[in-house]
């Protein structure tokens, strides 16, 4: 079975500083990773993925994540927090050769002004 | 492309009340998948398809829910009867591959 884990249900930010949201998982094999962005009563929106190759993901609005195969982690970082980046992320797990799409259980990000 | 459409936006029903979400995929995705999110539970997968194929619903509560996709370009989630317990946001996503999900804005289920 695959899994991933979100270990804070919430992370508060300064505007301008940096920040992180953590994500580790479990799965057989290499895995596709994902992270997703929830604004309030909107579905979810793809930020990026890692599927192959360079460790350091690059995506949607400034934001990256570094996949760690050793410590089976795939943070989710941004050099410079917006207050229009508070929301609730999501990262999930595709496993390969097994198609289910797992999630974690979100962060609550706080970009306080 | 217009994403993923579901339909309706919000529905609101008594207790016992049969319900149908619907889904529209992007065109050109061969799965299809629907979710199920709450406060409590987060986001949970209840059933998922591969070229019009349920593959895994595994995740189905119990049986008064099931979902069909008659084709590539239709799904439905129905509940019959519906309950309180199952008031939730019910989301349709689609991909092509095994590539990143797209979600449909939701279904927000109100049971009475």
């Amino acid at each position: 079975a695959q899994s991933v884990a979100q270990p804070e249900d919430q992370v508060n930010v300064a505007e301008g500083n940096p920040l992180t949201v953590k994500c580790t998982y479990s799965v057989s094999g290499n895995p596709y990773l994902f992270w997703y962005v929830q604004y309030p009563n909107r579905g979810l929106q793809f930020l990026l993925k890692y599927i192959t190759g360079d460790n350091l993901v690059k995506g949607s609005y400034g934001f990256e994540a570094e996949f760690n195969k050793s410590q089976t982690s795939f943070h989710l970082k941004k050099p410079s927090a917006l207050v229009s980046d508070s929301a609730l992320y999501f990262c999930a797990v595709r496993g390969r050769g097994y198609q289910k799409v797992t999630f974690g259980t979100g962060t609550k990000l706080q970009v306080i002004p | 492309d217009a994403g993923v459409i579901q339909s309706p936006r919000h529905e609101v029903t008594e207790m016992g009340q049969e319900v149908t979400l619907r889904c529209k995929p992007i065109s050109g995705h061969d799965y299809l998948f629907w979710y199920r999110q709450t406060m409590m539970r987060g986001l949970e997968l209840l059933i998922y398809f591969n070229n019009n194929v349920p593959i895994d619903d595994s995740g189905m509560p119990e049986d008064r829910f099931s979902a069909k996709m008659p084709n590539a370009s239709f799904s439905t989630l129905k509940i019959q009867p519906s309950e309180p317990r199952d008031s939730a946001v019910y989301f349709c996503a689609s991909s092509k591959a095994v590539m990143e999900l797209f979600f449909g804005s939701g279904t927000q289920l109100s049971v009475l």
